[in-house]
């Protein structure tokens, strides 16, 4: 196994077009987690998944922002309508519940113009 | 309100030097890890300490967990330009309200050849 792994690393998009970023996970992890982070700040929870469930959602992530897990393994997170406030760095970590490690893919850097 | 509050926020010292980063909080946690993230990378994890008064040694770092298991503390010995990046705390804690893993808000470290 590879470990987490992220697509694209880098995406520049127009403001009000769509994005969407997958992650894949290391393949025996149930639950997997999706974070924004701006530069030299803490990544900021976004969503949480455990197996194919949603089972929390940030207060802060807005109806334009959307995620899926199907079957439990990889999953995607979807922007829509883009705005330059979206611009950030998006981490997808994925940990078996059995233990309290966390680990993270490399990110995808999103730059809206 | 962050769950986790680390210190100082940045830092930035002379090759050589000893330094020291708190992750505060007032709630108890089962475990805290500590990762070190990169520009432009995901967060690596470092280490993880699950009983309180736990030290752990990892070359020239070292990591405490307070004995109430609300606090930890990575020092780091005669730091070199490779420990340059951005340090996170992060974990569940023990009274959880909900399924996030709760990261700290992050200690920038410079180190000036």
């Amino acid at each position: 196994d590879t470990g987490v792994s992220q697509n694209p690393r880098h995406k520049i998009t127009k403001r009000g077009q769509n994005v969407t970023f997958r992650c894949d996970p290391i393949s025996e992890h149930n639950r997997l987690y999706w974070y924004r982070q701006t530069l030299g700040q803490g990544p900021e929870f976004l969503t949480y998944f455990q197996n194919e469930a949603q089972l929390e959602k940030s207060r802060l992530l807005s109806d334009r922002f959307s995620a899926e897990r199907p079957k439990g393994s990889f999953s995607t997170l979807e922007i829509q309508r883009t705005e330059q406030g979206d611009s950030a760095m998006y981490l997808c970590a994925s940990r078996d519940s059995l233990y309290p490690e966390a680990f993270f893919g490399q990110g995808t850097r999103l730059t809206v113009v | 309100t962050q769950l986790l509050e680390q210190s100082p926020q940045f830092l930035s010292i002379q090759e050589g030097e000893n330094l020291t980063v708190y992750c505060n909080s007032s709630s108890v946690f089962s475990s805290l890890q500590w990762y070190r993230q990169e520009p432009g990378e995901g967060p690596v994890l470092l280490v993880t300490v699950v009983t309180g008064g736990e030290v752990k040694k990892l070359k020239r770092l070292t990591f405490q967990f307070g004995d109430a298991r609300k606090d930890s503390s990575l020092h780091i010995t005669a730091a070199q330009p490779g420990d340059t990046g951005l340090y996170l705390c992060a974990g569940d804690p023990l009274k959880d309200t909900g399924n996030q893993f709760y990261f700290g808000t992050g200690t920038s470290l410079t180190v000036i050849p």
